[in-house]
């Protein structure tokens, strides 16, 4: 079955450090892709999504690009804040045109920014 | 502008009561779903419903019933509480079935099992 793969956490950073969160996937078709942002007592919001190869996904400073030859669908942020101190989600949908709604979804990465 | 909306936000439970999560939608999306979250291990489909009167099961399905009567509402029941089903319970909803359709989520439902 698909499945989603995201880096160990937490991760801690300096403000206005760079950040990534590894993300990879199996999946038997062509998914489509998201990242979601969790923040704290809060429920999930869509950060950004992309629907085929090749594809950047981006919101908010934070970037992603399908790279279906290596299955990945990396986070990327030039400068964080303590802001986006949250816990992050990569997700897959169901392959196969329709997804009635399914996601699957990594494990999630908290990050956590320091000043 | 409500989106999708889940009551009670925080709920203590004693092992074998039965208890129901509300969920409603004012988006008029065909599409709704019920996800746990568990530390680690990300959010998991308990079920899902592609229309009104139309529910079917996800990953994590036992122990849940679920019921579709009108296109706005969405409860999940606990039919026996047990401990394992101490998590965080969110709703969600999308508009149709594409695949790189954007689904929406609740707030969340604390729940706590003893």
């Amino acid at each position: 079955g698909d499945s989603v793969t995201q880096m160990e956490g937490p991760v801690t950073l300096s403000e206005e450090a760079f950040l990534t969160i590894n993300c990879t996937y199996t999946a038997t078709g062509y998914p489509s892709l998201f990242w979601y942002v969790q923040y704290p007592g809060e429920g999930l919001q869509l950060l950004l999504k992309a629907t085929k190869a090749d594809d950047k996904g981006s919101n908010k400073g934070f970037e992603a690009t399908y790279r279906k030859e290596t299955t990945s669908f990396h986070l990327e942020k030039g400068s964080v804040q303590v802001s986006d101190s949250a816990v992050y989600f990569c997700a897959l949908s169901d392959v196969g045109g329709t997804s009635y709604g399914k996601l699957t979804f990594g494990q999630g990465t908290i990050l956590t920014v320091h000043p | 502008n409500a989106g999708v909306t889940q009551t009670p936000k925080f709920q203590v439970l004693k092992t074998g009561q039965s208890m129901t999560l509300q969920c409603a939608q004012d988006m008029n999306h065909e599409y709704m779903s019920w996800y746990r979250q568990d530390p680690g291990m990300g959010l998991r489909l308990i079920h899902y419903s592609v229309g009104a009167g139309i529910t079917d099961q996800g990953e994590v399905p036992n122990g849940y019933n679920v019921s579709r009567s009108t296109t706005e509402d969405f409860p999940l029941r606990l039919l026996s509480a047990a401990p394992s089903q101490t998590s965080v319970y969110f709703c969600a909803s999308s508009y149709d079935g594409s695949s790189g359709n954007t689904i929406y989520f609740g707030e969340g439902s604390w729940l706590t099992v003893v």
